[in-house]
């Protein structure tokens, strides 16, 4: 069966400080990948998604970027963190249009 | 482009009510729905969806909710609350064409009562 993991689950970081979020997925092969936040007490925010290894593309503009090495990895970063940096970040995966997407259990990000 | 409105950002029911949050959503082509719960400081997990075919669909946990077109809606349904159905739940719409990008409405906080 497919597994999605996510690391850490909570961060506190400085302002300015750099941020690296992983997310892995097992059991498939060439998944869409997704990267959303959740600010508080706010919806789902989509600010990445890749459809494979290299690619990807981004929804809105910010301090945050994301990679795709390898198949079944995504990774959020930034080189300085911003106070509006703060929020649940999750991690998805879904392999096709009409399938939903199964979502990672998340990392709380404080910026301090 | 696609939207969601969920009416109501806290709904509160007592224990054994009836549940029902409420969804509308905007599509220039045929929509995928879902309907996903969030539990605190967790990830959303699925709780239905409809893609194609029969418009009542049944999910986990009692839930069902219903496609109406003509409506745009998609509410989510539950006869009877249970104690564990205190959550968060959302709404979101997709399409079939590229990298399935969802949109997510703002959310609905359940709160049941005993």
């Amino acid at each position: 069966s497919q597994t999605i993991h996510q690391w850490p689950a909570t961060l506190v970081q400085p302002v300015g400080s750099p941020l690296s979020l992983e997310c892995t997925v097992e059991g498939t092969s060439n998944p869409n990948l997704y990267w959303y936040r959740q600010a508080a007490g706010r919806g789902l925010q989509l600010l990445f998604y890749s459809v494979g290894i290299g690619q990807i593309s981004s929804e809105v503009p910010q301090n945050l970027s994301a990679s795709r090495p390898q198949d079944r990895q995504f990774i959020l970063s930034s080189k300085k963190l911003l106070l509006s940096d703060s929020g649940f970040y999750l991690c998805a995966w879904s392999v096709h249009s009409d399938q939903p997407q199964h979502f990672g259990d998340g990392t709380r990000l404080s910026i301090l | 482009a696609q939207s969601v409105t969920q009416l109501g950002s806290h709904v509160s029911v007592s224990e054994g009510a009836l549940v029902l949050l409420r969804c509308n959503y905007s599509s220039s082509v045929p929509p995928y729905l879902f309907w996903y719960v969030q539990y605190p400081n967790q990830g959303l997990q699925l709780l239905l969806k409809y893609t194609t075919g029969a418009t009542l669909v049944k999910g986990i946990n009692g839930f069902e909710a219903e496609f109406k077109k003509s409506e745009t809606s998609f509410h989510l349904t539950k006869p009877s609350a249970h104690m564990s159905d205190a959550a968060e739940y959302f709404c979101a719409v997709s399409s079939a064409q590229g990298a399935q990008k969802l949109v997510f409405g703002q959310g609905t906080r359940l709160t049941i009562n005993p």
